[in-house]
């Protein structure tokens, strides 16, 4: 069964960073992309991100960029996303996400399953 | 970036009836080599993750149950859910794939009247 399980809650300092972790079990970890959604108090979804673990590729929401870094360690099956620079408006639950369907060179970035989530508190 | 709209923003619905959102995206969605439309629709509820409910606009993720169903192409979708059953509250998003950058849908919160 496909696992994705995150790291626990951080409560950070305006200005700090934070990194959280994705384990993947289940699955081969290089053939499929991992995703990070944030989801603010009370509000939607929002994408930010996505890395290719077989090859380190990312891709970043303009929001984003040159603030958040993703990384992964293919020896643990773990995918890591740091933000840095952290204000108020950071505070979130920050979930990973495997895209929905890899084949060779072919995927389908639907988001299947989702990890359990990871609350990152902004606060001075 | 491709804009994706939902409506309504909530809706209340009465037991056993139809549940219908719409999502309307700023590009077609329809990918013409395959003739598929690259848009999921998800279900959130209350302090847990969303979950995949539809792929390919239509597709039902194994293990949804079939009063979930999805129509529509290019720009315009709508999910359907019917005879709503009382675990059915929750938020429901739409989102599209088709581009490299993915965008959701702002949600819409279905509860029951």
């Amino acid at each position: 069964q496909v696992h994705l399980v995150q790291s626990g809650a951080e409560v950070k300092k305006p200005g700090a960073s934070v990194k959280v972790s994705c384990k993947a079990s289940g699955y081969t970890f290089i053939d499929y992309y991992i995703h990070w959604v944030r989801q603010a108090p009370g509000q939607g979804l929002e994408w930010m991100a996505w890395i290719k673990p077989n090859s380190g590729d990312t891709k970043y929401a303009q929001k984003f960029q040159g603030r958040v870094t993703l990384t992964r360690d293919t020896s643990s099956s773990t995918a890591y996303m740091e933000l840095s620079r952290l204000t108020s408006d950071d505070t979130a639950v920050y979930y990973c996400a495997r895209n929905g369907y890899s084949s060779g060179t072919v995927s389908y970035n639907w988001f299947d399953p989702w990890g359990q989530g990871t609350l990152v508190t902004v606060s001075s | 970036d491709i804009v994706m709209t939902q409506s309504p923003d909530s809706l209340a619905v009465s037991l056993g009836e139809r549940a219908t959102v719409k999502c309307k995206s700023s590009q077609s969605l329809l990918y013409m080599s395959n003739n598929k439309n690259f848009l999921a629709w998800y279900q959130q509820k209350a302090g847990q993750p969303p979950k995949l409910l539809l792929y390919w606009a239509s597709t039902r993720e194994s293990g949804v149950p079939d009063r979930f169903s999805g129509s529509g192409s290019g720009t315009d979708f709508t999910l359907t859910i019917s005879n709503l059953q009382p675990e059915d509250v929750a938020v429901y998003y739409c989102q599209q794939y088709y581009n490299v950058l993915q965008t959701f849908g702002q949600g819409t919160k279905v509860e029951i009247k």
